[in-house]
């Protein structure tokens, strides 16, 4: 159980390119998702926290109009990095918790790798 | 200031060489403290929730343990397979608060 996909598992674009990730919970319904970035040999770095129906909660220093996210459904949260650019190359991952698990733990997704040229 | 430190960053051992990882945090309101294993380019994987000093959790050849202070993970025997960055992560009042990781190096 648990089990957290993401697509696509890589990605290649141009720069000024707009690029949309998917992240979705396969047999739980997730009504928080959060959206992580992973510089090479560092360690995670929250983006936003993701609900379903309402606005995403953005960390300081993550642009929401850079950074779209779109958690419309129970099992779905997409994440849009507009206009990219070769600094916003990043392993991004998602990870979801289990509503009303108490115990916050986060199950991750494979994580997507972007490469912008 | 909530701070989660991993010690060491990273750790080579012969196979068959028990060690432990460490997991230092000085948070505000402990809910409960993670560790994930990450293997290179993938995603973490959840191995252990830790709640209250004195618990432990043992899966296969790790054992976690908690005190008030810091977090071990133990590895017993390990074998090249155990090779991956260990990633500790504590919940202080809702919000996940990551360590740098150790990168685990198991030589056959």
């Amino acid at each position: 159980g648990a089990v957290v996909s993401q697509h696509p598992s890589r990605v290649i674009c141009k720069s000024g390119t707009s690029v949309k990730i998917e992240c979705r919970s396969l047999d739980f319904q997730a009504t928080t998702m959060f959206w992580y970035r992973q510089f090479p040999k560092q360690s995670l770095m929250l983006m936003a926290t993701s609900n379903e129906g309402s606005k995403a909660t953005y960390e300081q220093g993550v642009e929401k109009d850079k950074f779209l996210i779109n958690h419309a459904s129970l099992t779905l949260s997409t994440l849009t990095v507009t206009s990219a650019h070769p600094e916003d190359s990043s392993f991004y991952i998602c990870s979801a918790t289990i509503p009303g698990g108490g115990n916050n733990e986060q199950f991750f997704g494979p994580g997507t790798r972007l490469t912008v040229l | 200031e909530d701070q989660v430190t991993q010690s060491p960053e990273a750790l080579r051992l012969q196979e068959g060489e028990s060690s432990s990882l460490n997991c230092s945090y000085t948070v505000s309101g402990l809910r409960g403290l993670f560790w994930y294993r990450q293997d290179p380019g993938k995603g973490p994987e959840f191995l252990f929730t830790l709640y209250s000093a004195g618990e432990e959790k043992e899966k296969e050849r790790l054992k976690a343990t908690l005190t008030k202070k810091e977090s071990f993970l133990h590895i017993t025997a390990p074998k090249p397979e155990d090779s991956a960055t260990y990633l500790c992560a504590v919940d202080s009042n809702y919000q996940l608060i990551w360590g740098a990781g150790t990168k685990l190096i198991i030589k056959p």
